[in-house]
């Protein structure tokens, strides 16, 4: 399987524990973006990079969050002392840069977190 | 941010064509606009985008108004597989921003 790949699939944790997923994307790609779905909402985009850099955060992502991309490749999500307004589920997507039209995303099945 | 407007939910006959509307108030003169699906427990799937002239792939159509300010994916005959919540979206500063979408239920 080529796809994007997100683990854990379910995170169970009680406030005030740190939590961090991976995502490993289509290998050649270079943008990997980190988005997080609340039921019944549409996904809401938290940061993205382009290769490792991250170039741009939503203004509405805590501190307590923070994302690396490590050599340009696989990415982690860490949540900080985390609370119950986190429980969500959380969706990594990757793609190819270059295009005009906006490239094409191809998105994990993501990691749902639960906070207890 | 981008800012879509589309129905919470339709319904569709199994084997009928489906209209899905979506209106772009804040679309700019640059931005594409994209479609996705999303199925229960998968993250989005994309489906199809463009930016002025109507487009057609092996999925669906996307049929765009004049002025852009709405648009319409168009499945031509749909299966019980394309029940989903469906999202329209525009491109604009790398990134996708998603409204609630548009919940297609099948109707065997």
């Amino acid at each position: 399987d080529t796809g994007v790949s997100q683990n854990p699939r379910h995170k169970i944790t009680k406030r005030g524990q740190n939590v961090t997923f991976r995502c490993d994307p289509i290998s050649e790609h270079n943008r990997l973006y980190w988005y997080r779905q609340t039921l019944g909402q549409g996904p809401e985009f938290l940061t993205y990079f382009q290769n490792e850099a991250q170039l741009e955060k939503s203004r509405l992502l805590s501190d307590r969050f923070s994302a690396e991309r490590p050599k340009g490749s696989f990415s982690t999500l860490e949540i900080q002392r985390t609370e119950q307004g986190d429980s969500a589920m959380y969706l990594c997507a990757s793609s190819l840069s270059g295009t005009v039209s906006g490239e094409k995303l191809f998105f994990g099945s993501g990691t749902q977190l639960s906070v207890l | 941010d981008a800012k879509t407007t589309q129905p919470n939910s339709m319904e569709s006959n199994e084997e009928e064509p489906v209209h899905l509307p979506c209106n772009h108030s804040t679309i700019s003169g640059t931005d594409y606009i994209h479609w996705y699906r999303q199925l229960p427990s998968q993250g989005p799937e994309y489906v199809i985008h463009g930016l002025t002239s109507n487009v057609n792939n092996r999925m669906a159509s996307l049929a765009i108004a004049e002025d852009r300010k709405s648009s319409t994916l168009i499945l031509h005959r749909a299966t019980l597989r394309d029940a989903a919540v469906y999202y329209c979206t525009h491109y604009r500063n790398e990134k996708l921003t998603f409204g609630t979408g548009t919940r297609l239920t099948i109707i065997p």
